[in-house]
């Protein structure tokens, strides 16, 4: 069955530092990857999308690459800002398949 | 715009409690989730529906009940609470079931039960 697998966190950083959060997925057809993140106290909210290989999305400086050879839809920012403290969930989906499956998220703190 | 709106946002039950956990969303989403969030499992869906009269189980179904009688509202119902459904529930919907589209997520509902 379709499944997501991410780092395990904490991850800690100083402001300015470089982020990557690995995302690996196991799928059985040709997957939407995305990315999400949640804030404290707070649903998840779409960070950034990819729907086919070698695609990338990104948004308030954040990238990923879906790579379909490596399974893998790695999240990165080459500078961390404090207010970029949250959990990052890594999320695949099926056309048609009616479901979407979440990584265990990874938690970032960024600190001054 | 309200987007998705969950209640209540806290809840404590005794075991064997009923409730039921409410979900509407004024985006016109024919997709409507519940998910439960645990500490080091990520998200887990527990149903779904693809439209009103349409429901279907997802991961972790037991336990929960759903009924999709309108296309706004997806309510959630614990039939006899148990403590290892003390969670955190989120309620999420989207635009059709294309598999690209995004997810909006409620708040979430915060359950203890004791």
């Amino acid at each position: 069955g379709d499944s997501v697998t991410q780092m395990e966190g904490p991850v800690t950083l100083s402001e300015e530092a470089f982020l990557t959060i690995n995302c690996t997925y196991t799928a059985t057809g040709y997957p939407s990857l995305f990315w999400y993140v949640q804030y404290p106290g707070e649903g998840l909210q779409l960070l950034l999308k990819a729907t086919k290989a070698d695609d990338k999305g990104s948004n308030k400086g954040f990238e990923a690459t879906y790579r379909k050879e490596t399974t893998s839809f790695h999240l990165e920012k080459g500078s961390v800002q404090v207010s970029d403290s949250a959990v990052y969930f890594c999320a695949l989906s099926e056309y048609n398949f009616n479901k979407f499956y979440f990584g265990s998220g990874t938690k970032l703190n960024v600190k001054p | 715009n309200a987007g998705v709106t969950q209640t209540p946002k806290f809840q404590v039950l005794k075991t064997g409690q009923s409730m039921t956990l409410q979900c509407a969303q004024d985006m016109n989403h024919e997709y409507m989730s519940w998910y439960r969030q645990d500490p080091g499992m990520g998200l887990r869906l527990i149903h779904y529906s693809v439209g009103a009269g349409i429901t279907d189980q997802g991961e972790v179904p037991n336990g929960y009940n759903v009924s999709r009688s309108t296309t706004e509202d997806f309510p959630l119902r614990l039939l006899s609470a148990a403590p290892s459904q003390t969670s955190v529930y989120f309620c999420a919907s989207s635009y059709n079931t294309q598999g690209a589209e995004k997810l909006f997520f409620g708040s979430g509902t915060q359950l203890s039960v004791l």
